[in-house]
């Protein structure tokens, strides 16, 4: 019961793109998170979002643009990014209470 | 400091011995801490959590949390080659329900 899906898996984007990614969970969870994580560097807490509400914004550039339909879904909305943003992006969901959190498989983004 | 710190790696130990990998954080106030296993190229994977002074044990791993110290680690009994990857250390901040830190990481290789 681990499945939190991201789409697409591979992105590449020019920097005057518009581009979004993708995260769909149905496990009933109602915490999901934006991760950010550079090559041989751990996970950067982006955004957290708890019962559909933006809880947590680490002082993000608003170049990135997170958004929750509902409580499934999670995008991160994307525009005019710098190369030094390609990196992989994780989401992740969790139950309630302590804070367990699933990772996705992540969507690896490339900003040329 | 660092809200999260674990012990620098690389680490290698020969198969069939104990991994032994530590962590500590900042904040007193964290009652939740997480391992995660991350092979090269792909998201963590949760391994272990927990919440209580004391050991905790499954399967090959254990975890040990001393709160007054401020220390958790992990210890992997019986080492595998499958086991060679970064482990990252993670904390629930404080008295945060959401906001989920990871350490730097500890690279570990099981040499055959």
């Amino acid at each position: 019961d681990t499945e939190v899906t991201q789409t697409p898996k591979h992105l590449v984007m020019g920097m005057t793109n518009k581009k979004s990614l993708k995260c769909e969970q149905h496990m009933g969870h109602r915490a999901m998170y934006w991760y950010k994580q550079k090559a041989k560097k751990p996970p950067e807490l982006m955004f957290v979002y708890s019962y559909e509400k933006l809880s947590i914004n680490e002082s993000v550039p608003s170049r990135f643009s997170p958004e929750c339909p509902n409580s499934s879904l999670l995008n991160l909305h994307l525009h005019a990014l710098q190369p030094e943003d390609s990196a992989l992006y994780l989401c992740a969901s969790s139950r309630p209470g302590r804070n367990t959190i699933y990772f996705g498989e992540g969507s690896w983004l490339t900003v040329v | 400091q660092k809200e999260v710190e674990q012990n620098s790696g690389p680490l290698s130990v020969p198969e069939g011995a104990i991994a032994s990998l530590n962590c500590t954080y900042s904040d007193r106030g964290s009652q939740s801490f997480f391992w995660y296993r991350q092979y090269s190229g792909k998201s963590p994977e949760l391994i272990m959590f927990i919440y209580s002074n004391g050991d905790k044990e499954d399967g090959r791993f254990t975890a040990q949390l001393n709160k007054a110290s401020q220390y958790v680690s992990l210890l992997i009994r019986d080492s595998q080659p499958s086991d060679s990857a970064t482990y990252l250390c993670a904390v629930l901040v404080g008295t945060s329900y959401d906001k989920v830190i990871f350490g730097p990481g500890t690279s570990l290789s099981v040499i055959p």
